[in-house]
């Protein structure tokens, strides 16, 4: 079938301590998404690649950084995780956001913890 | 600007019917999106609305009022299976998804 797959499902790192999620996608979709969310709030988009383009949100912290070697994988890299970096981090795949009915499809999401 | 709101928290008994409302601002507006969210679980697609009127799928309908700027979210003949968060979100002039926190429904026997 095809998924959104991310690794690993958890992560426990120490304050400070670079961290990178990985996410790899079966569906051949040209937009991918990472969104932080916590608990009881809206997931909070912190950048998108559509294709090889990258934009990132105007409020994501420095932090944050992301790759895309290819059209299937992209990873999210915190380079000094923070007590306020503990979350879920979900990535999500779409087409064209321009046409149509494109939803977005998660994949299971990578809980991070900081110590 | 931009904002959607939506309940917290609802409560609603098994084999009952529930409507989820939705409101939101925008001056672009490029649809509305309804998904479901288990507890520890990625959000999963269940409606999308850009056209005023009620989309059904099953046990699950959508409504769409573009000129009210709101939506509604109806589920009927509960299950307990469907205790989780939804959550409601627009896609804006720039094709970006605008997401409400969701609202946890809460289903009792």
């Amino acid at each position: 079938d095809a998924m959104v797959i991310q690794n690993p499902r958890y992560q426990v790192t120490q304050f400070g301590k670079p961290v990178t999620l990985s996410c790899s996608q079966t569906l051949n979709h040209n937009v991918m998404y990472w969104y932080q969310q916590k608990s009881s709030q809206a997931p909070k988009l912190l950048f998108h690649y559509y294709d090889k383009d990258f934009n990132n949100e105007a409020d994501t912290p420095d932090n944050f950084q992301s790759r895309r070697p290819n059209t299937s994988f992209c990873f999210l890299d915190i380079r000094s995780p923070g007590l306020g970096d503990a979350a879920m981090y979900l990535c999500a795949t779409s087409r064209d956001p321009g046409t149509g009915n494109n939803e977005q499809f998660f994949g299971p999401g990578t809980r991070l913890t900081v110590l | 600007g931009q904002n959607i709101d939506q309940p917290t928290e609802m409560t609603a008994t098994e084999g009952a019917i529930v409507q989820i409302n939705c409101t939101y601002q925008t001056s672009g507006f490029n649809g509305l999106f309804w998904y479901q969210q288990h507890a520890g679980e990625a959000p999963t697609f269940l409606s999308y609305n850009v056209l005023d009127g009620l989309e059904e799928k099953g046990r699950f309908s959508s409504f769409l009022s573009r000129s009210k700027g709101y939506s509604y979210l109806l589920l009927k003949e509960l299950q307990m299976k469907d205790s989780a968060s939804y959550l409601c979100a627009f896609k804006d002039s720039n094709y970006q998804l605008i997401w409400g926190a969701g609202t946890k429904l809460i289903i009792k026997p």
